[in-house]
């Protein structure tokens, strides 16, 4: 089975601090994605990575950034934190087109900032 | 681009009826198409999938859904609600090659009412 892993299941930071989600998976998988989960506006593309050290920015980029130094994990980071950055946050890999397209997600990290 | 249509955030649905979540896409290429499941705290499992086969798509649960290209839907039935069948419901489509970013609905929160 694939699994993808995320370092926190909770986590609870101040305004201005600079954080870290860590998600690993173990499939081998080329693609590899960040969402924000927040109710009544679905999952949303903050950034996505389809090879080490390339990323590409998703749909709501802005005050995050992220990291791929190995092809088996991926980085988001917050800067900066602020209290609307409060959210779910979940990791997905997929395994690029191949006949299923599909991703696989690990369990999310809710993040609250103070 | 792709995207996808979910109405009614809050489907409210008897225990033993039936389940019915509507899911409309856009997309200027046949598309793949997916129905992920998320159980409270938990992160995105695929319900089932559809990627260009067989037009009516069994998952798992008991789901199932009808691929129809004359109508831009995929909606998701299951015969009989059960209790267990409480969870938000995604609808995802993404274009058949490129690196699988899917785009998703805002989702279906279903309550089982006993």
């Amino acid at each position: 089975d694939v699994k993808v892993t995320q370092s926190s299941r909770y986590l609870v930071k101040r305004t201005g601090e600079k954080v870290f989600l860590e998600c690993v998976q173990d499939m081998d998988h080329e693609n590899m994605f960040w969402y924000r989960q927040d109710p009544g506006l679905g999952l949303r593309l903050i950034y996505f990575s389809y090879d080490v050290k390339m990323k590409e920015k998703g749909d709501i980029p802005e005050g995050y950034s992220v990291s791929r130094e190995k092809k088996e994990r991926f980085s988001l980071i917050l800067e900066s934190a602020s209290t609307n950055q409060t959210s779910m946050y979940l990791c997905a890999s997929g395994a690029g087109t191949g006949p299923t397209g599909e991703q696989f997600f690990g369990p999310g990290t809710r993040l609250t900032v103070l | 681009a792709q995207s996808v249509t979910q109405l009614g955030s809050h489907v409210s649905v008897s225990e033993g009826a039936l389940v019915l979540l509507r899911c409309n896409y856009s997309s200027s290429v046949p598309p793949y198409l997916f129905w992920y499941v998320q159980y409270p705290n938990q992160g995105l499992q695929l319900l089932l999938k559809y990627t260009s086969a067989a037009t009516l798509v069994k998952g798992i649960n008991g789901f199932e859904a009808e691929f129809k290209k004359s109508e831009t839907s995929f909606h998701l039935t299951k015969p009989s609600a059960h209790m267990s069948d409480a969870a938000e419901y995604f609808c995802a489509v993404s274009p058949p090659y490129g690196n699988n970013r899917l785009a998703f609905g805002k989702g279906n929160q279903v309550v089982v009412i006993p």
